[in-house]
């Protein structure tokens, strides 16, 4: 099983370029999100949803946007990168929002110049 | 909103003794309480939780104890090997959602 993938696994941008960090699962999961990971702070929720056209903000969300038009697809944009945006993103999906275990991607680093 | 503390930052134990990661949390209404582990390039993997309504459970050589009182949990490894060696987060949530708030992390190296 392909669970949930991330790509790409590394990019380097420079301050001010947009990109997107591509989210795919392949469990049905109505539940998909997308945390930052930086030293120190532990993971960090950006966004979330909880179904199909339904996304909500988390803890850091600003400088992110997300979308989220099927079920198996949560892509992350960067519209404008910034150097305080060099990062590990994660993406993870769970059953339901309330259910427990939430399976994560193996992470992309994002290094902003 | 929740704050989840983590301590310690980093452990180091010897092959077969027991290893302690202990969280404490803010929000008397959190409910969930899980561990992930994190080994190197990957993501994070669910190893076990607890729910409020419980004050411990265990799995093989892994357990996890909470004080709702305290509101802090611990994480026990007991007889650890070196393929235990890796991140290990906490993590706290309200009505067992999965917005929940992680703690610093703690990098355990268990040397052989």
């Amino acid at each position: 099983n392909a669970g949930v993938t991330q790509t790409p696994k590394f990019q380097v941008l420079k301050t001010g370029q947009s990109m997107t960090l591509q989210c795919a699962q392949d469990m049905n999961h109505e539940y998909m999100s997308w945390y930052r990971q930086d030293p120190g702070m532990g993971l960090r929720l950006i966004h979330y949803s909880v179904g199909a056209g339904i996304t909500d903000q988390g803890e850091v969300p600003n400088g992110y946007n997300v979308s989220r038009s099927t079920t198996e697809d949560f892509p992350l944009r960067l519209l404008s990168a910034a150097p305080s945006q060099t990062s590990v993103y994660f993406c993870a999906s769970s059953v339901q929002r309330n259910t427990g275990e939430l399976f994560f991607g193996e992470g992309s680093r994002l290094t902003v110049l | 909103g929740e704050n989840v503390e983590q301590h310690p930052s980093t452990l180091s134990v010897q092959e077969g003794d027991s290893a302690v990661i202990k969280c404490t949390y803010s929000d008397s209404a959190s409910n969930y309480f899980p561990w992930y582990k994190q080994e190197l390039g990957k993501g994070p993997q669910l190893i076990i939780d607890i729910r409020s309504n419980v004050g411990e459970k265990k799995d093989q050589r892994i357990a996890v104890t909470l004080n709702k009182t305290a509101k802090h949990f611990s994480l026990h490894i007991t007889e650890t090997q070196p393929e235990d060696s890796a991140v290990y987060f906490c993590a706290a949530s309200i009505n067992n959602n999965n917005d929940m708030r992680f703690g610093a992390g703690t990098r355990l190296t268990v040397k052989p």
